[in-house]
């Protein structure tokens, strides 16, 4: 089993809609979790970061951390042009040095 | 300007001859990094340092070497380059000592063997 799994996508939304990502990790006990997007040939840059049980928000983007289920997800509110992207999902191990990526979602925005 | 930069960003070089890809950044982090990106596969960890002179071994080491002698720069070396190692690399550097913290990314090198 991969230690970071993403749904495979792509994923297309309407211009306004609402983005759902998910990411599943397999070590429990990780503490830190994050979302990167990645625009086309472009490198990642950092979106929201979670560490505690339940719903970060920051602008149209909300983080859902769900330690016993082992998920973690993404939705991106009133979807824009702009955020079509890959969205990566990274894990921090417990009681290791190392981020584990999945393979990323990409998603198309449609006007 | 805080940035993490890579040389060179392009690379076609042929099996079995030596390479370095540098990087350097300048923001005094601790936490340096180097990512190998494949199609399907997504980021995958090569080799990380936690401070200078302490390294350790990603999910795909096999075919790399790294050094970290000063806490600005973590070269990434492939002795005897192959085919398979032909992908994107991408380093990263934190100000945590771990990978618990946010990472800033580099702009890439694109490495193509034959």
């Amino acid at each position: 089993q991969k230690e970071v799994e993403q749904n495979s996508g792509p994923l297309s939304v309407p211009e306004g809609a609402i983005a759902s990502l998910n990411c599943t990790y397999s070590d429990r006990g990780s503490q830190s979790f994050f979302w990167y997007r990645q625009y086309s040939g472009k490198s990642p840059e950092l979106i929201m970061f979670i560490y505690s049980n339940g719903d970060k928000e920051d602008g149209r983007f909300t983080a859902q951390l769900n330690k016993a289920s082992q998920y973690v997800s993404l939705l991106i509110r009133d979807s824009q042009p702009s955020d079509s992207a890959t969205y990566l999902c990274a894990v921090n191990p417990p009681n290791d040095y190392k981020l584990s990526f999945g393979a990323g979602t990409t998603v198309t925005v449609r006007a | 300007e805080a940035q993490v930069t890579q040389n060179p960003r392009y690379l076609i070089t042929v099996t079995g001859k030596k390479l370095t890809v540098t990087c350097s950044q300048n923001m005094n982090h601790e936490y340096m990094s180097w990512y190998r990106q494949d199609p399907g596969l997504g980021l995958r960890q090569i080799y990380y340092s936690m401070n200078v002179e302490v390294t350790d071994k990603g999910d795909v080491p096999e075919g790399y070497k790294v050094s970290r002698k000063e806490k600005r720069n973590f070269p990434l070396i492939l002795e005897s380059p192959s085919p398979n190692q032909t992908s994107l690399y991408f380093c990263a550097s934190s100000y945590g000592s771990s990978g618990g913290y946010e990472q800033y990314f580099g702009p890439g090198t694109r490495l193509t063997v034959t």
